[in-house]
């Protein structure tokens, strides 16, 4: 199994500029979610989704948008790239929905620098 | 909002020694995730544990729930064990994971 890929795994961006980081799991998980990590700060949920048509914002979800039209993909787009969303992202999977209760996978990261 | 501390934040030990990572939280929780990330690499799930312990190899995982504390040891420690622990306290529901900020650990040969 591939797991959880992420792509690209390196960006740079101008400020202003859009793009989309892909992620796709082929383990028919329901839950998956995009993280950002920061230096010397925890990982922080950027948004999330329990299921193919169901999404919703984590803790830092301004200027990130997702959708969820299959189970298998979960993208996250960048509107309009900010110095701000200079970071590594993670895409992650669990087969339930409820955090607590799935292992969570977790993709390789994609780092993206926004100049 | 979950507080999940982490200590120490930085260890350095030699081969064979026995580690221990530690990790407290604020707020009573559902479970608690133990993750590992090697250096520019991605992160894998150790440990997901919601009371008692769990064993793995030379990794060992441990949680008081009355206290909110979980502790992360490592037996016989070797080089290829280096790496950034994670742990992260789910309180509930699917935006309820509240991660530390990791404890960098550098074992020496």
């Amino acid at each position: 199994n591939a797991g959880v890929t992420q792509t690209p795994k390196f960006q740079v961006l101008k400020t202003g500029q859009s793009m989309t980081l892909q992620c796709a799991q082929d383990m028919n998980h329901e839950y998956m979610s995009w993280y950002r990590q920061d230096p010397g700060m925890g990982l922080r949920l950027i948004h999330y989704s329990v299921g193919a048509g169901i999404t919703d914002q984590g803790e830092v979800p301004n200027g990130y948008n997702v959708s969820r039209s299959t189970t298998e993909d979960f993208p996250l787009r960048l509107l309009s790239a900010a110095p701000s969303q200079t970071s590594v992202y993670f895409c992650a999977s669990s087969y339930q929905w409820l955090a607590e209760t799935g292992e969570l996978f977790f993709g390789e990261g994609s780092r993206l620098t926004v100049l | 909002k979950n507080e999940v501390e982490q200590s120490p934040q930085n260890l350095t030990a030699q081969e064979g020694e026995f580690i221990t990572i530690n990790c407290s939280y604020s707020v009573g929780i559902s479970a608690l995730h133990w993750l590992q990330q090697h250096p520019g690499g991605g992160i894998v799930s150790l440990f997901m544990l919601s009371s008692g312990k769990k064993k793995h190899g030379r990794l060992i995982a441990t949680i008081n729930i009355q206290e909110k504390h979980s502790s992360l040891h490592i037996t016989a420690s070797h080089p290829r064990d280096s790496a950034v622990y994670i742990c992260a306290a789910s309180g509930g529901g699917a935006d309820g994971l509240t991660f530390g900020k990791g404890t960098h650990l550098i074992i020496q040969p």
